[in-house]
């Protein structure tokens, strides 16, 4: 079984410049979260789809991050402007999301987009 | 916001030691899981626990979930370089629908 895909791994920006991230999540999974990374600390979780629907985007900066997931698989996330604090590991992950069984739920997580903003 | 605290942040012990790994939080949570994450690669998940009291034991790991379900411990008997790396626990609070990671405790095995 093919795991959760990512790209670009690694991406070197200049601040106020724009990037976006792509991943694509394994294959019937209905949930698909994407986290931030900062070295030394634990993910935080940026925003959470169920299918094409968000389920909480509450620690998305929404001025300067958008994500979308359209038709319910592959998703891209994207800084624009970019901003020195934002250099991070960028994860994304994938669950089956089955209603009900959250509290048990596995995430598999890909490898990640490491940012360095400039 | 951090929930869950992890102790301690960094350990770096000799092959054949034992070690423990604390996960602490004032919140209740339905469920804990923990993950060890590689250097460039995203975390895997190693266990879910999800009563009071729980023990699991994975090979040399052995999992513990609090009693009152706010803090779980991480012990590694006799560990070996392959050990190595960041362990995360992550919670599910009672009312919540997402999980929150902790702050990671960074481990080294030195062979």
């Amino acid at each position: 079984e093919a795991g959760v895909a990512q790209s670009p791994r690694y991406k070197i920006i200049e601040k106020r410049q724009s990037v976006a991230f792509w991943c694509n999540p394994i294959s019937g999974h209905a949930t698909l979260y994407w986290y931030q990374q900062i070295l030394g600390q634990g993910p935080k979780l940026l925003i959470q789809f169920q299918n094409n629907g968000v389920v909480d985007d509450s620690q998305l900066p929404k001025d300067r991050f958008s994500a979308e997931r359209l038709k319910g698989v592959d998703s891209t996330l994207k800084i624009q402007p970019a901003k020195l604090e934002d250099s991070a590991v960028y994860l994304c992950a994938s669950s089956l999301g089955v209603f009900g069984e959250i509290s048990t739920d596995t995430q598999y997580f890909g490898p990640g987009t490491r940012l360095t903003v400039l | 916001t951090q929930l869950l605290e992890q102790s301690p942040q960094f350990l770096s012990i000799q092959e054949g030691e034992n070690l423990t790994v604390y996960c602490n939080s004032s919140s209740v949570f339905s469920s804990l899981q923990w993950y060890r994450q590689e250097p460039g690669e995203g975390p895997v998940l190693l266990v879910t626990v999800v009563t009071g009291g729980e023990v699991k034991k994975l090979k040399r790991l052995t999992f513990q979930f609090g009693d009152a379900r706010k803090d779980s411990s991480l012990h590694i008997t006799a560990a070996q370089p392959g050990d190595t790396g960041l362990y995360l626990c992550a919670g599910l609070e009672n009312t919540g629908n997402q999980f929150y990671f902790g702050t990671g405790t960074s481990l080294t095995v030195i062979p």
